[in-house]
């Protein structure tokens, strides 16, 4: 069954360092998200790409992130500049469009120290 | 803005058992679709069923069933049968079907089994 897939499963990384998160979505879908999810807290939008561009973003998603999708199987997570608050599960999803189901990837565990 | 609500932050079933986690919603929209989705300790998000607004009828997934009451806007998620492995944090997610077509997500309800 195709699925999600996201590198690294498990990032440390010092506040103020740069951050590149990776997900290959399945490969047939056309909207893409990253969502957020702090430890004991409730799943966060962060952001939606179709059709090559950012079509909505949350409050959450500051001028510290942006996302890329650089080839065709590719899509990821920049943050520029981390903060503590950022340590958090980032999970990428894809889905095919209206109505269809959201695929979550395994997530990709940040810890900014 | 659509608002999700789960009630129980915590439940918990006998194993064979069965329980019911509730959800209830808040959308001025008529075309929408509703989702559980489980997280387990791995923390991966698992479907586990959905539904769409504008079908009558419940979804089931074998011993997993809701019972959608688009009036009350309202969509509990039933486990029968219990197993050990069903134990995780079960979320509720509201989909608009609007533009973007991004989840909004419950708190969660973390569901233990006993055996």
């Amino acid at each position: 069954e195709p699925e999600v897939t996201q590198t690294p499963s498990h990032q440390v990384t010092q506040m103020g360092q740069e951050v590149i998160l990776r997900c290959v979505p399945i490969s047939n879908h056309l909207y893409f998200y990253w969502y957020r999810q702090i430890l004991g807290q409730k799943v966060e939008f962060l952001v939606s790409f179709y059709n090559n561009e950012i079509s909505e973003k949350s409050e959450i998603f500051d001028d510290q992130f942006s996302v890329e999708r650089p080839d065709g199987s590719n899509f990821t997570l920049k943050i520029r500049s981390t903060k503590l608050e950022d340590s958090a599960m980032y999970f990428c999803a894809s889905s095919q469009g209206k109505g269809n189901t959201i695929y979550f990837g395994e997530g990709s565990w940040l810890t900014v120290v | 803005a659509q608002t999700v609500t789960q009630s129980q932050p915590e439940m918990s079933v006998q194993e064979a058992e069965t329980v019911t986690l509730s959800c209830t919603y808040d959308t001025s929209e008529s075309d929408y679709y509703l989702f559980w989705y489980k997280q387990p300790p791995s923390r991966q998000m698992i479907l586990v069923i959905r539904q769409e607004a504008y079908k009558q009828q419940n979804a089931t997934e074998n011993r997993f069933s809701v019972n959608f009451q688009k009036a009350a806007k309202s969509f509990s998620l039933k486990i029968s049968d219990s197993q050990l492995g069903d134990a995780a944090m079960y979320f509720c997610a509201f989909n608009s079907g609007g533009s973007n077509y991004k989840l909004t997500f419950g708190k969660g309800t973390l569901l233990t089994v006993n055996p």
